[in-house]
């Protein structure tokens, strides 16, 4: 079992609120991943960092923001939430690959379901 | 266009029955494919990697084929239990970047009845 943990599990909010999805892991990780996921589709990568003071944004584009000020947490923000937020979001990490190996293993998160009424 | 194509969308089975779902990729350039299994309201945990020499590899009742020549997988789950039913995602990865891009299919929603 993965040491990534995520809250809320769940979060139900009405339109332009501020809203924060935390994620932190305790395995010493240095890459750390958002992705968001609808029902029955393929997760898409929102948002990644390398380390500490790095972020960048994934493939699809999205209208939350990231920070990574320690190594543990990967904080997502909306601020003013819509109705299209609306999906599951998920957090990942990944320590370096071994020698040899070109990628690493993520390991994910319970996930938070976000719904804005 | 890098893409991962799942099948069958959705399968049910019995208690005790084995299955065999499928996965189509045209990523390139191709570093890893891994199957990954997601429990309804979790996140997906690995169950196996496979990279381009190897052509097979176990986890217990889990057994993932790649064929990359044909760009092919395959997930082989023998004697099913109620607790295999969930999304199973094949994910691949290319060489194409230092991040190691993941390319995931939309999943088989496998059900296993008792």
């Amino acid at each position: 079992e993965a040491d990534i943990y995520q809250t809320p599990r769940y979060l139900v909010i009405g339109t332009g609120k501020k809203i924060t999805l935390e994620c932190s892991q305790t395995m010493g990780h240095d890459k750390m991943y958002w992705y968001q996921q609808d029902p029955g589709m393929e997760l898409h990568l929102i948002h990644y960092s390398y380390g500490v003071n790095s972020t960048e944004k994934g493939d699809l584009s999205s209208e939350s923001t990231v920070s990574r000020i320690r190594t543990e947490h990967f904080p997502l923000t909306l601020e003013s939430a819509r109705p299209s937020h609306t999906s599951q979001y998920l957090c990942a990490s990944s320590e370096r690959a071994p020698r040899g190996e070109s990628t690493d293993t993520q390991y994910f998160g319970p996930g938070t379901r976000l719904t804005v009424l | 266009k890098n893409q991962v194509e799942q099948s069958p969308q959705s399968l049910i089975i019995l208690e005790g029955k084995n299955c065999t779902l499928q996965c189509n990729y045209t990523v390139s350039p191709f570093s890893n494919l891994r199957w990954y299994k997601q429990d309804t309201g979790r996140g997906p945990v690995s169950l196996t990697i496979m990279t381009f020499s190897e052509n097979t590899k176990s986890n217990g009742r889990y057994t993932a084929t790649l064929d990359a020549d044909t760009k092919q997988s395959s997930l082989h789950i023998t004697a099913s239990q109620l607790s295999d039913s969930a999304s199973y995602i094949c994910v691949v990865s290319d060489r194409g970047s230092t991040l190691g891009r993941l390319y995931f299919g939309r999943g088989t929603q496998l059900t296993v009845w008792p």
